[in-house]
């Protein structure tokens, strides 16, 4: 079993449409969370991190993530033809242990004008 | 512009070139970090520098030889590499390991 999963895709919605992209975990140690945006021919970015339980808003984009059922998921309000990316999930355990990224596969987005 | 710049961005060699991929980050970071990027699989750590010092390899074949000069500059010696070996290769740097990391754009690597 990975210890990452995420749906690879492809995802298509038209322009306008809410979009849900989700990753599920199996390590409990797992506390910090983040979404990276990856468009062709260019290196990921980082778009959104969280600490723990809860939700975290930034313009269009909301990320939220449930510990207790070990699931992580990244809102897209208005989604834009611009959003049309690879987005991946990346998490890690505590910082001090120096822990490493653990990422997700990736799902492949695409939003149609 | 993420501050990890990566040179070359496109890179043909046959299987018995030699060839160097190139890592500079212009963030004052003390970790860097080499990935590849398959299509259809997670980024796959190759491996991780923290202040100069290699600090893991995750069972990469020898025909990878990476050299960590300074904190700033990262390079990915290249040999006798396979087919399989083509992929994106991204590096990555970080404050210090284990902390957010911000790559480069990558270096599009076909192995003919």
């Amino acid at each position: 079993q990975k210890e990452v999963e995420q749906d690879p895709g492809p995802l298509s919605v038209p322009e306008g449409a809410i979009v849900s992209l989700n990753c599920t975990y199996s390590n409990s140690a797992f506390q910090y969370f983040m979404w990276y945006r990856q468009y062709s021919r260019k290196g990921p970015e980082l778009l959104m991190y969280t600490y723990s339980s809860g939700n975290k808003e930034d313009g269009r984009f909301t990320a939220q993530v449930d510990k207790s059922s070990k699931y992580i998921s990244l809102f897209i309000r208005d989604s834009q033809p611009s959003d049309s990316a690879t987005y991946l999930c990346a998490m890690s355990g505590e910082e001090t242990s120096g822990s490493r990224l653990t990422f997700g596969e990736g799902t492949q987005l695409t939003v149609n004008p | 512009e993420t501050g990890v710049t990566q040179t070359p961005r496109h890179l043909v060699m046959g299987m018995t070139n030699k060839k160097s991929l190139k890592c500079e980050q212009h963030l004052g970071h003390n970790a860097m970090y080499w990935y590849k990027q398959s299509a259809k699989k997670p980024l796959e750590l190759m491996f991780v520098y923290n202040f100069k010092e290699q600090t893991e390899n995750n069972s990469v074949p020898s025909r990878f030889s990476p050299e960590c000069p300074n904190s700033s500059h990262l390079f990915l010696h290249l040999h006798t590499l396979q087919p399989e070996d083509s992929a994106l290769y991204l590096c990555a740097s970080s404050q210090d390991f284990g902390e957010l990391e911000y790559f480069g754009a990558g270096t599009r690597l076909s192995v003919l």
